[in-house]
Formats: C-alpha cells, sequence, structure tokens
C-alpha cells in the first residue's frame, strides 16, 4: 500500500519556464513533508521541506507547496535550469524517522 | 572524509549466499537507516536505529538483519540472499530533532 503517490514517472520542461512536481497522499497522520534530488549514481540529498502547520515554503527557485484538504503537494521550480535534471523524489513522516517516499519523478529540462 | 559512506558500491552474489552491506557515519548522528531503491516503488525503509543497540523493523524487513554496536556503523546483512533481493541499498543518518535524513551514495547488489 504505497501511501505516497507520485504519479508522473517523467517530466519534460524547456530552460526557463517552470516545473511542477507533484505528490498525493493517502495519510492523514503525515506531519512534514519533504522533497528530494537524485542524480545518476548518487544518493538521494535533501532539497526542502514544509511542516503540515504551512502550506507554502520557499527557498531560491524552489516552493513547495501543502493542500492537505486534497493531501497533495507540489515543487516549483522556476526558472528551471539544465542541471535541475534529475529524478525527485516526495517524501512524508511522521512518528519519528518513519519516512515513506514516493516512487519518484525523472525531470528533464532542455536548453 | 566527513559525510556517510557506503561499502561495497557493487556487490555481484548468489542465492542462498550472505552478504553484508556496511554504512558509516561520521557526524555522530543518532538516527540511521537503511533504504531499497526499486524501479516503481521509490525508496522503502528497511530497517533503523534510534541509537547504538536500539533497531526497529520498517516497510520490508524480512530477509534482512541489522545491529549496530557503534553509533557510527549500522551494517545490513542479507542471511541468504534471493532474486527479489537485486536491488540498490541506500543508508542514511539523521541527527535529533532533524526531519532531512543524510543519503549514502548507494550500494547496487545483484543476486544470480
Amino acid at each position: 500500500d504505497q501511501q505516497v503517490k507520485q504519479n508522473s514517472p517523467s517530466l519534460s520542461v524547456q530552460e526557463g519556464r517552470i516545473s511542477i512536481l507533484n505528490c498525493d497522499y493517502t495519510n492523514s497522520m503525515f506531519d512534514y513533508f519533504l522533497w528530494y534530488k537524485k542524480y545518476p549514481a548518487e544518493g538521494p540529498t535533501f532539497l526542502i521541506s514544509i511542516s503540515s502547520i504551512k502550506d507554502k515554503n520557499e527557498d531560491g527557485r524552489f516552493t513547495v507547496f501543502l493542500n492537505k484538504s486534497a493531501k497533495h503537494l507540489s515543487l516549483h521550480i522556476v526558472p528551471s535550469q539544465p542541471g535541475d535534471s534529475a529524478v525527485y523524489f516526495c517524501a512524508a513522516k511522521y512518528n519519528n524517522n518513519d519516512m515513506r517516499f514516493g516512487a519518484g519523478t525523472r525531470l528533464t529540462v532542455k536548453p | 572524509d566527513a559525510g556517510i559512506t557506503q561499502s561495497p558500491r557493487y556487490k555481484i552474489t548468489e542465492t542462498g549466499r550472505q552478504v553484508t552491506l556496511m554504512c558509516h557515519q561520521t557526524w555522530s548522528h543518532s538516527y540511521m537507516f537503511w533504504y531499497r531503491q526499486d524501479l516503481g516503488h521509490g525508496l522503502r525503509l528497511i530497517y533503523y536505529s534510534a541509537a547504538a543497540d536500539i533497531t526497529d523493523k520498517g516497510e520490508v524487513p524480512d530477509g534482512y538483519v541489522v545491529s549496530r554496536s557503534k553509533t557510527e556503523n549500522f551494517p545490513l546483512t542479507l542471511e541468504s540472499a534471493t532474486r527479489s533481493q537485486t536491488s540498490v541499498y541506500f543508508c542514511a543518518s539523521s541527527g535529533t530533532g532533524l526531519n532531512e535524513q543524510f543519503f549514502g551514495p548507494g550500494t547496487r547488489l545483484t543476486v544470480l
């Protein structure tokens, strides 16, 4: 039973445009949400996070939005750069460090 | 070097053999984790540890054993490897009060 779902396996965007990556979850107990970025042959690296008490968190070009009623979060990257091409994982946690990950979305930013 | 390291980076073994994957971190983080990454599943938690000598099962613990005698090390053992355990394994660590986890580079394990 996958509690965190990323329904788009891939996304292709032109350089300079906005990238929007989506994530849905089923467990209302999740209280913290994170996005990780992963390059080939490397481990995931933390990108940005949001607490369940907020609906938006911004860090430079990256913004995460949380809609608790819809159990949906999204990551916006503006403007997108070729170096952003990677696999992005959505994650959600509750009860200390029990973290659940989505299957990932491969973002390709074309020059 | 500071950080979190995994060894080996690549391993090929045969069905039924015992395999141990190593993980070492230099941050003195309390929490350590083992995940496996499979296509279509993302990362799934195998085991985690809140401190030395404290371990707990994650989402997919069957077929795996862990130990944590020292804070900095968290080895993962496959006691009798099966083909379904072919995967990329990631170790991660996190300090008390931190929400983000820091991942190692991964070990690609192939079970023939």
